[in-house]
């Protein structure tokens, strides 16, 4: 089974900086992975599938980049509505596996 | 417009299976793999397992081996997800989503279950 491994755990910020979330594979899942945001007593929303492609309404500051086992989720200035947790997916070998999440709280 | 209607809250008791079922309308149920997911209090989100609607096909994550079954009703574009021997490990809210090519995305709106003596 793919193991993806997300970092940092934990990434405090301000407001108007920038993030950059960290996701690995234990191996290759080619560009099948996919970023969501999720907010407490709330389903996952999806911010970017394929690696890179930003899903329908995602605001251009989300950025997805990375292939094979090595992927990162980029947002380029934080908005107060981006203080979340994220997970990262990955589609390939009929698995779904997620990452632990990297919670971006406040700084 | 696509939905993933899911069953109830449930309540077990350690030993006790339960079945969530997810009913989908709004999309050609048997074109997309629907995935299993669960998110237990204060955690991250688990995978569980994969279904192919079209033959019925399942693939579990390793840890839910023998113990997830996972089934359909085309005739009424419903899923099922089984649960045996449950612990109080297993609570959890509990959500099938449908995945597909170009963002095709779609989570149902959770199923919480509670195992407790």
């Amino acid at each position: 089974e793919i193991v993806l491994t997300q970092s940092p755990a934990t990434l405090s910020l301000s407001p108007g900086e920038r993030a950059t979330l960290s996701c690995r594979a234990s191996q290759s899942v080619s560009d099948s992975l996919a970023w969501y945001q999720q907010k407490p007593g709330q389903a996952p929303r999806l911010l970017i599938y394929d690696a890179s492609s930003r899903a329908t309404g995602i605001p251009a500051r989300f950025s997805g980049s990375g292939s094979e086992t090595s992927f990162t989720l980029t947002i380029t200035s934080l908005e107060p509505d981006d203080f979340a947790t994220y997970y990262c997916q990955q589609r390939s070998n009929w698995q779904g596996t997620f990452g632990g999440g990297t919670r971006v709280e406040i700084k | 417009q696509v939905h993933l209607v899911q069953s109830g809250a449930e309540v077990k008791k350690p030993g006790a299976s339960m079945k969530v079922s997810c009913r989908a309308s709004g999309y050609n149920f048997d074109r997309y793999f629907l995935h299993w997911v669960r998110q237990a209090p204060g955690q991250g989100l688990e995978w569980m397992g994969i279904f192919n609607p079209s033959g019925g096909r399942t693939s579990p994550a390793q840890k839910f081996l023998g113990r997830l079954i996972l089934t359909r009703d085309t005739s009424t574009s419903t899923a099922y997800m089984e649960l045996t021997s449950l612990t109080s490990d297993d609570t959890a809210v509990y959500w099938c989503a449908t995945f597909g090519p170009r963002g095709f995305d779609y989570w149902g709106q959770g199923t919480l279950l509670t195992v407790s003596s």
